[in-house]
C-alpha cells in the first residue's frame, strides 16, 4: 500500500544550526501537507504544499514539493528552542474522503 | 477560528469497561472528522472517518465492533472504546476538516489508561 516515509527519525541540533527533515512518498502525492506536534500537544497544520516544484516560507521555515511530487522537504534556518517538537509530513491517501497518511516523524530537539 | 475540542483530555478507567470520547469542531461545521490513534513516540495511525449522517469508514486492521463511531451532528463526532483492555491504552486524536476545504484540525487529544 500507500507508504510515505520521514528521515531522520531524530535530529539534535545546537540553537542556531538548521535543520532539514525529508519526506518522500511511494506514490506520486496530490498535495502535501506538513504539521508541527510539540512535545505532549497535537498535531498543528502548518503549510500544504500543490504544486510540482513549489517552494514556500514561513519565516524561518521553508517547505518544498518535488518536481515529480513525491518528495518534499522542511528546512528550518537558524533554529530557536522553540521549535522543538516532532515534525509530520502527510499526504492524501486515497479515496474520496480526505484522509492523510502520516509520515513518522522526525522528532527535533534544540539544544540552547 | 478551527478549533476543535476533546473530552475528556485523560481518562483512566478498568479493563472491561467502555470509554467515549468526544470531538468537537467549536467554530465550523464538519462533514468529516477523523480518528486517529498515537502510540508513545510514534505516528498517527488514522483509525476510521467520520461523515456525518453515515456509517463510519474503518481502517484495515480496527475492529469497528471495538471502536465505535457516531458522528451525531456537523460538529460532533464520538469514539467509543468498548469492553477496553489495557492494549487499547493509547493516545486518540480526532481532526475535523471544514466543509470544502482539505485541511485538517487537530483536536488536543485524550489520553486513554485502562488498567
Amino acid at each position: 500500500g500507500q507508504q510515505v516515509m520521514q528521515i531522520p527519525q531524530y535530529q539534535h541540533v545546537q540553537e542556531g544550526e538548521d535543520f532539514t527533515t525529508y519526506c518522500n512518498s511511494s506514490t506520486t502525492l496530490s498535495n502535501i501537507q506538513w504539521y508541527k506536534q510539540r512535545p505532549g500537544g497535537h498535531p498543528v497544520f502548518l503549510i500544504q504544499l500543490v504544486k510540482s516544484g513549489e517552494v514556500k516560507k514561513q519565516k524561518r521555515l521553508t517547505f518544498q514539493f518535488g518536481e515529480a511530487k513525491k518528495n518534499s522537504s522542511l528546512h528550518i534556518t537558524a533554529t530557536q528552542t522553540t521549535d522543538v517538537g516532532t515534525y509530520f509530513c502527510a499526504g492524501p491517501g486515497g479515496g474520496s474522503q480526505g484522509n492523510l497518511i502520516f509520515g513518522k516523524g522526525t522528532k527535533l530537539s534544540v539544544k540552547p | 477560528g478551527a478549533v476543535v475540542s476533546q473530552h475528556p483530555s485523560r481518562v483512566i478507567c478498568k479493563s472491561g469497561t467502555s470509554v467515549k470520547i468526544e470531538c468537537r469542531s467549536l467554530d465550523f461545521q464538519a462533514t468529516t472528522m477523523f480518528w486517529y490513534r498515537q502510540f508513545p513516540k510514534k505516528s498517527l495511525m488514522l483509525m476510521a472517518t467520520s461523515n456525518e449522517g453515515s456509517k463510519a469508514t474503518y481502517e484495515q486492521g480496527v475492529e469497528k465492533d471495538k471502536f465505535l463511531i457516531n458522528h451525531a451532528s456537523l460538529t460532533l463526532s464520538t469514539l467509543t472504546v468498548t469492553s477496553a483492555h489495557p492494549e487499547d491504552s493509547s493516545f486518540y486524536i480526532c481532526s475535523a476538516v471544514p466543509g470544502g476545504a482539505d485541511t485538517q484540525y487537530f483536536g488536543p487529544g485524550t489520553r486513554l489508561t485502562v488498567l
